[in-house]
């Protein structure tokens, strides 16, 4: 029962870089998130997904740019990596019903120098 | 706006009951959410409440009253392993989104 998992769980890269963060679901669950946590903010909401193909902004989409060519995956990209971006990432996803939570990955640590 | 207002820390004693508050102003709502974190960890779902009244599971309870934008979770018989972070989330009715916006969390530290 593997669930909704993430990798890496820690990354290091230069500003600059091109980074990819990954996010596996066995669920089949139709809609998938990507969110940051900073402290002092909460989590923050990226993109998200409700279905693949189909992806929409969330609360913080700048500099980001995500995918959903099969239901299971939901990649995050940051283009071009710059301090600021530097946080905690969480993959999520959860049933199309009203009433279902959403379940997350444990996370990438990001941090860019 | 979408404002979700939750106390930054609090403490309490092992065996006790602490009462953690939440009050939301979002331009719709379609149900709250509690989650739990660990430090370094992953949130998981603690309970969730979309009609006003009490939802009990075992030792938590939440409760919503969506006239104040108003809810707490309730935690019984604390144990150290209570010492976590507790978010607040609500849902926006957004259409067909599903999209959760989350408080800053409530850092809770259990004391023996």
């Amino acid at each position: 029962d593997a669930g909704i998992t993430q990798s890496p769980r820690y990354k290091i890269t230069e500003t600059g870089r091109q980074v990819t963060l990954m996010c596996h679901q066995t669920w089949s669950h139709s809609y998938m998130f990507w969110y940051r946590q900073d402290l002092g903010h909460g989590l923050r909401l990226i993109y998200y997904s409700a279905a693949a193909d189909i992806t929409d902004k969330g609360e913080v989409p700048d500099g980001y740019v995500v995918s959903r060519s099969k239901t299971e995956n939901f990649p995050l990209t940051l283009e071009s990596a710059t301090r600021s971006q530097t946080s905690v990432y969480f993959c999520a996803s959860s049933e199309s019903t009203g009433d279902e939570p959403q379940h997350f990955g444990d996370g990438t640590r990001l941090s860019i120098l | 706006g979408q404002n979700i207002d939750q106390p930054t820390e609090m403490t309490a004693t092992e065996g006790a009951i602490v009462q953690i508050n939440c009050t939301y102003q979002t331009s719709g709502f379609n149900g709250l959410f509690w989650y739990q974190q660990h430090a370094g960890e992953a949130p998981t779902f603690l309970s969730y409440n979309v009609l006003d009244g009490l939802e009990e599971k075992g030792r938590f309870s939440s409760f919503l009253s969506r006239s104040k934008g108003y809810s707490y979770l309730l935690l019984k018989e604390l144990q150290m392993k209570d010492s976590a972070s507790y978010l607040c989330a609500v849902r926006d009715y957004g259409g067909a989104t599903n999209k959760l916006i989350f408080g800053t969390g409530t850092l809770l530290a259990v004391q023996p």
